[in-house]
């Protein structure tokens, strides 16, 4: 079973719609969560991390299932500037040497 | 603020040759990492330095790669000899200190081994 694994997608929605990534992680120990974006051949950019009461920025909003070791994203009135990949990103804990895992992305594609 | 900085942003060598990638990272970042991204994967933790100390190298194929952060500022990831799978991006992030501090990234170098 991968450390971290997600749905490679692509997603493909229109814009306005509402979408959602979920996100699983195998190391209960696992410390903190975060949600990267990366665009087309560039750099990864932290979007948000992820705390265990959920919390929202804008029209993204993130939330940590401990018990069932998923955190996910969902994301309102998609815009076209938000076709990306959306990479989940978990701190393994002491037990894993409290190194960053990346999920492989999901990749979104807004449309017209 | 400067970001990362890294150099070079493309590379192309044939196999069996030696390449080397500089960072520079952000100032005042203790904390430094290499990573590799391969197409439709997420980075992967090559090495990570604490200052000038590396603390987590045990993803790094030390038969042909080396790194080093001499005076805990720029570091260097080289690849000797390179082989065709070693075509990748790679890409060195710092961070205030340790994985619990948001990772900045640099533009990467995209290395294609012939």
């Amino acid at each position: 079973r991968k450390e971290v694994e997600q749905d490679p997608g692509p997603f493909n929605v229109p814009e306005g719609a509402t979408v959602a990534f979920n996100c699983t992680y195998s190391n209960s120990a696992s410390q903190s969560f975060f949600w990267y974006r990366q665009d087309c051949r560039k750099e990864p950019k932290l979007l948000m991390s992820v705390y265990s009461s959920g919390n929202e920025d804008g029209r993204f909003t993130a939330q940590l299932n401990r018990a069932s070791q998923y955190i996910s994203l969902l994301i309102r009135d998609s815009k076209l500037s938000d076709s990306a990949t959306y990479l989940c990103v978990v701190n393994m804990g002491p037990g894993g040497g409290n190194k960053l895992t990346f999920g492989t992305g999901t990749q979104l594609k807004v449309e017209l | 603020e400067a970001g990362v900085v890294q150099s070079p942003r493309y590379k192309i060598i044939e196999k069996k040759q030696p390449v080397a990638f500089w960072c520079n990272p952000i100032s005042g970042h203790n904390t430094l990492y290499w990573y590799l991204q391969n197409l439709g994967q997420g980075p992967e933790l090559l090495i990570r330095y604490e200052n000038e100390e590396a603390v987590d190298d045990s993803q790094l194929p030390k038969d042909r790669f080396s790194a080093e952060r001499l005076k805990g500022v720029d570091s260097t990831l080289k690849i000797q000899p390179a082989e065709l799978g070693d075509s990748a991006v790679y890409l060195c992030a710092s961070s205030l200190q340790g994985d619990s501090y948001e990772q900045y990234f640099g533009p990467g170098t995209r290395l294609t081994v012939t």
